[in-house]
């Protein structure tokens, strides 16, 4: 059963527009949220997270949403740059436990 | 500052063989973590640490033991490789629990054939 859920596996958008990717959670339990990014050859870097007591956070062209009800997490990147193409994770924890659950990723291509 | 690096960064593998993963960080970081990528998977946690000294089970533990002697290094150990273990292992430290942000290494791809 997958806890967290990363429905698109790929997104392509044009260079200068918004990127949105989409990450769905099962657990009501989550109270924190990350987002990683992954290139090719690479171990994931950390970008954002967000804490079930906000609604956004927000750092540079990087904003994250989190919608509790809707069990719903998403990242906007604005500008998209060619530089962003990437491997993003989501992944999810519950407060006092050790585990992050991740999602299974998606892949953007951001078009010169 | 290298950060997070891992040794070897591939390895095939025949069933049965035993091999040990080293992960190294220089961040002077307390956590230290083992996960494993498959394809259509999320990161899975294998097990991680605490501190010099101290390990505990993760997600997915069987097959696998660990060890951290020293603060520094967090070894991934295979006793018996099965094809089963297949995939790409990831090391992580972090400063000190699992809210504050986790540094990955760039991976070893295993291959037991």
């Amino acid at each position: 059963d997958q806890q967290v859920k990363q429905n698109s596996p790929s997104l392509s958008v044009q260079e200068g527009r918004i990127s949105i990717l989409n990450c769905d959670y099962t657990n009501s339990m989550f109270d924190y949220f990350l987002w990683y990014k992954k290139y090719p050859a690479e171990g994931p870097t950390f970008l954002i997270s967000i804490s079930s007591i906000k609604d956004k956070n927000e750092d540079g062209r990087f904003t994250v949403f989190l919608n509790k009800s809707a069990k719903h997490l998403s990242l906007h990147i604005v500008p998209s740059q060619p530089g962003d193409s990437a491997v993003y994770f989501c992944a999810a924890r519950t407060s006092g436990t050790y585990k992050y659950i991740f999602g299974t990723g998606t892949r953007l291509k951001v078009l010169a | 500052n290298a950060g997070v690096t891992q040794t070897p960064k591939f390895r095939v593998l025949k069933t049965g063989q035993s091999m040990t993963l080293l992960c190294a960080q220089d961040m002077n970081h307390e956590y230290m973590y083992w996960y494993r990528q498959d394809p259509g998977m999320g990161l899975r946690l294998i097990h991680y640490s605490v501190g010099e000294g101290t390990t505990a089970k993760g997600e997915v533990p069987d097959g696998y033991n660990v060890s951290r002697l020293k603060k520094q290094n967090f070894l991934l150990g295979l006793e018996s490789a099965a094809p089963s273990q297949t995939s790409v292992y990831f090391c992580a430290s972090s400063v000190q629990g699992f809210d504050n942000e986790q540094f990955f290494g760039p991976g070893t791809r295993l291959t037991v054939l």
